[in-house]
């Protein structure tokens, strides 16, 4: 069964630019979380979508970051302007429903850095 | 503010010793999740113990909860090189129906040759 598949894998952009990732998340999974994870903290929710309408976004810096998941399958991140302190992996994670014993499946991240 | 502390930060262990980590919690919680991360397989979900469970097994690993303390240990036992990693406790405390898991800072583990 292929995985959570993440593009690019890399991202290295100066300050006030503007940067997408792409997920593309288990074959029938109806749920799609993307995680902010910095140098040397745990991940940090920022957005989970069920199919295509948003869960939870209480975390996600609205003013520069926007995601989407058009038809309930791929989802697209993106940060406008990006700050220093956007350098981060941010992992999209997919899991079949959205209950509390549900496991979440991870990508392998974009490491993003912001010069 | 992130739910879950593991402890210790960092563990450097021999190969065939058992490691033991803990992460302590605030709140009431539903489930609490272990997930190992290291580079080659990136984050990788182990094993989930609930609110009402007390001790779970999963092959070389072995979790404990004490709700009375707010407390979770993992043990893996008979440690290999492979186990070299970052490890993850993550605490889901919400309120709705859906899952919510907020993840710790996490514990280093390094397996000596």
């Amino acid at each position: 069964e292929a995985g959570v598949a993440q593009s690019p894998r890399y991202k290295i952009i100066e300050k006030r630019q503007s940067v997408a990732f792409w997920c593309n998340p288990i074959s029938g999974h109806a749920t799609l979380y993307w995680y902010q994870q910095i140098l040397g903290q745990g991940p940090k929710l920022l957005i989970q979508f069920q199919n295509n309408g948003v869960v939870d976004d209480s975390q996600l810096p609205k003013d520069r970051f926007s995601a989407e998941r058009l038809k309930g399958v791929d989802s697209t991140l993106k940060i406008q302007p990006a700050k220093l302190e956007d350098s981060a992996v941010y992992l999209c994670a997919s899991s079949l429903g959205a209950t509390r014993t549900d496991t979440q499946y991870f990508g392998p991240g974009t490491r993003l850095t912001v010069l | 503010s992130q739910q879950g502390e593991e402890d210790p930060q960092a563990l450097s262990i021999q190969e065939g010793e058992n490691a033991t980590m803990n992460c302590s919690y605030k709140t009431s919680i539903n489930n609490l999740q272990w997930y190992r991360q290291n580079s080659g397989r990136g984050l990788v979900h182990l094993i989930l113990i609930r609110s009402n469970e007390r001790e779970k097994h999963s092959g070389r690993l072995r979790v404990t909860l004490d709700t009375s303390k707010k407390s979770s240990s993992l043990l893996i036992t008979a440690s290999r090189a492979a186990d070299t990693a970052s490890y993850f406790c993550a605490t889901d405390a919400g309120y709705s129906s859906a899952s919510k898991i907020i993840f710790g800072s996490g514990t280093r583990l390094s397996i000596r040759p």
